[in-house]
C-alpha cells in the first residue's frame, strides 16, 4: 500500500480555472504538509496541518486553500489559476509535526497552467 | 534567518567512484539536519538525519554524512556510487517547533559508466 498518495499525478488546465489536488496518508500520522517545487526544483513549504488544524501557513496567495477533512487527508484547492502556479506539488506527512520527525512524501502532482 | 546552501548544482561521478555532496547551513542555534533524495518522477525519501551525538551519521543505501559545526557543513558521502544513485539530492535544516524544514536548492547527481 502506498504510504502517501496524491491524485491526480498530472494536471493540465487553463488560466483562470479552479482545481483541486487530493492527498491521503495511511501511516496514521498526525501532521500533513503541502510543498511546492518550482521549475528549478526549489522546494518550499506552503502549509502544514496537525490533527486538522493549520499550524504553518507560509506566504501563499489566498487563491490557495488547504482543507483537511480528517487527519488522513489534506487537499489543496487552487482558485483562478495563474501561469506561475505551474509546478510540482508534493504532499507529505509526519508522525507528530516536530521538525525532528521524518517526513514522508507523496509522488507529487505536476500542475501545468496554460 | 535559517538557510541552506548546496554549492554544486550538478555533479557527475563515475560508477564505483566516491561521492561527496556539499551542504552548508546558516542557523543561530543547534540545527537539525536532513538529507533527502528525489529519484526521477518520485517524491522525496529521507536518507539520513542529524540531531545530536555522533557527528558521523549513517543512512540508508550506504550513505553517510558528517556534521561539522565549525564549518557549518553537513556533507553527504558515499564510498562507491551505483548507477541507481542518479537523482536529485536535497539538504534541509529545521530548528524550531512549529517551523518548517528549509530545503537547499538541490544537487543533481549523474552517474557515468
Amino acid at each position: 500500500d502506498t504510504a502517501v498518495s496524491q491524485t491526480p499525478k498530472y494536471l493540465v488546465t487553463q488560466m483562470g480555472n479552479d482545481k483541486s489536488i487530493k492527498c491521503e496518508q495511511n501511516l496514521g500520522h498526525d501532521t500533513m504538509y503541502w510543498y511546492k517545487q518550482d521549475s528549478k526544483k526549489f522546494l518550499k513549504i506552503m502549509f502544514s496541518y496537525n490533527n486538522k488544524e493549520l499550524i504553518i501557513n507560509e506566504t501563499v496567495p489566498n487563491r490557495f486553500s488547504p482543507k483537511s477533512p480528517d487527519k488522513a487527508h489534506l487537499n489543496l484547492h487552487i482558485n483562478s489559476l495563474e501561469l506561475g502556479d505551474s509546478a510540482v506539488y508534493f504532499c507529505a506527512s509526519s508522525q507528530t509535526g516536530l521538525y525532528t520527525d521524518t517526513q514522508y512524501f507523496g509522488p507529487g502532482t505536476r500542475l501545468t497552467v496554460l | 534567518a535559517q538557510s541552506v546552501t548546496q554549492p554544486d548544482i550538478h555533479i557527475t561521478v563515475s560508477e564505483g567512484a566516491s561521492l561527496e555532496l556539499r551542504c552548508n547551513y546558516s542557523y543561530g542555534a543547534t540545527p537539525y539536519l536532513f538529507w533527502y533524495v528525489q529519484s526521477p518522477g518520485q517524491g522525496l525519501q529521507l536518507l539520513l538525519k542529524y540531531f545530536s551525538g555522533d557527528t558521523l551519521v549513517q543512512g540508508i543505501k550506504g550513505f553517510e554524512a558528517e556534521f561539522k559545526r565549525s564549518q557549518s557543513s553537513f556533507n553527504l558521502r558515499k564510498p562507491s556510487v551505483h548507477w541507481s544513485d542518479a537523482a536529485e539530492y536535497f539538504c534541509a535544516v529545521g530548528g524550531q517547533a512549529g517551523t518548517a524544514l528549509i530545503f537547499g536548492k538541490g544537487t543533481t547527481l549523474s552517474v557515468s559508466s
